[in-house]
């Protein structure tokens, strides 16, 4: 099966810094790469993905980048703010399942 | 739109008891279901996944069970509950036609083993 690392499992940033998380994953195969963010107590919501055929994707303040060469995929937080502070997964898609990173825990400082 | 709903939302079992868990969707047709835990401050591990009514491949050999007997409806089961049983219990759904790889999450059951 697929293998995703993720790191770092913590990080703390001051309100406005950037963010980024990164991960990698084992199977080329992979083609879908989508982030969710968990707040305390709550389900995952996916927050943006990635498809195999696109190196780049920004969503306002979040944005993902994918390297396939490397097998490595990334989630960047511009212009931080304390209700980003959560636990962020990647994940990689591979014959109808998702495989999870351990996640990050990002908290925001103001 | 689709929704997804898991109930009970928590719940406080002894060791030993059975346990169910339910989980449906609405809004959506022929859905990939799957059930994952998580333990306490950890990352999400998947139990079973299912493609259709009678399906369930199971991802992790334990003492839980998981049936499908309808196609909107996944239930999770076990004959006798343990303390490592206890986490946070996500059920999720995807499409099969389209954007099938994206997993949208129902609220979870909080499972606590005393």
């Amino acid at each position: 099966g697929e293998n995703v690392e993720q790191h770092p499992s913590t990080l703390s940033v001051q309100e406005g810094d950037s963010a980024v998380i990164k991960c990698t994953y084992s199977d080329s195969a992979s083609n879908y790469f989508p982030w969710y963010k968990q707040e305390l107590g709550k389900r995952p919501q996916l927050i943006i993905d990635i498809r195999s055929n696109v190196g780049e994707k920004k969503d306002q303040r979040i944005a993902v980048t994918l390297n396939k060469t490397a097998k490595h995929f990334s989630l960047h937080i511009t212009e931080t703010q304390p209700e980003d502070s959560a636990v962020y997964f990647c994940a990689a898609t591979l014959a109808n399942n998702l495989f999870f990173g351990t996640g990050t825990r990002l908290t925001v400082i103001p | 739109s689709q929704t997804i709903h898991q109930w009970p939302a928590t719940l406080v079992q002894p060791v030993g008891s059975p346990l169910s868990l339910e989980c449906t969707v609405e809004g959506t047709s022929n859905p990939n279901l799957y059930w994952y835990r998580q333990a306490a401050g950890r990352g999400l591990q998947l139990l079973f996944y299912s493609v259709g009514i009678g399906q369930i491949s199971s991802e992790v050999p334990q003492n839980l069970s998981a049936s499908r007997p309808q196609d909107r409806q996944f239930i999770l089961s076990s004959k006798k509950l343990l303390l490592s049983d206890s986490g946070f219990y996500l059920c999720a759904w995807s499409s099969q036609r389209g954007a099938w790889e994206t997993q949208y999450f129902g609220p979870g059951t909080r499972l606590l083993v005393l």
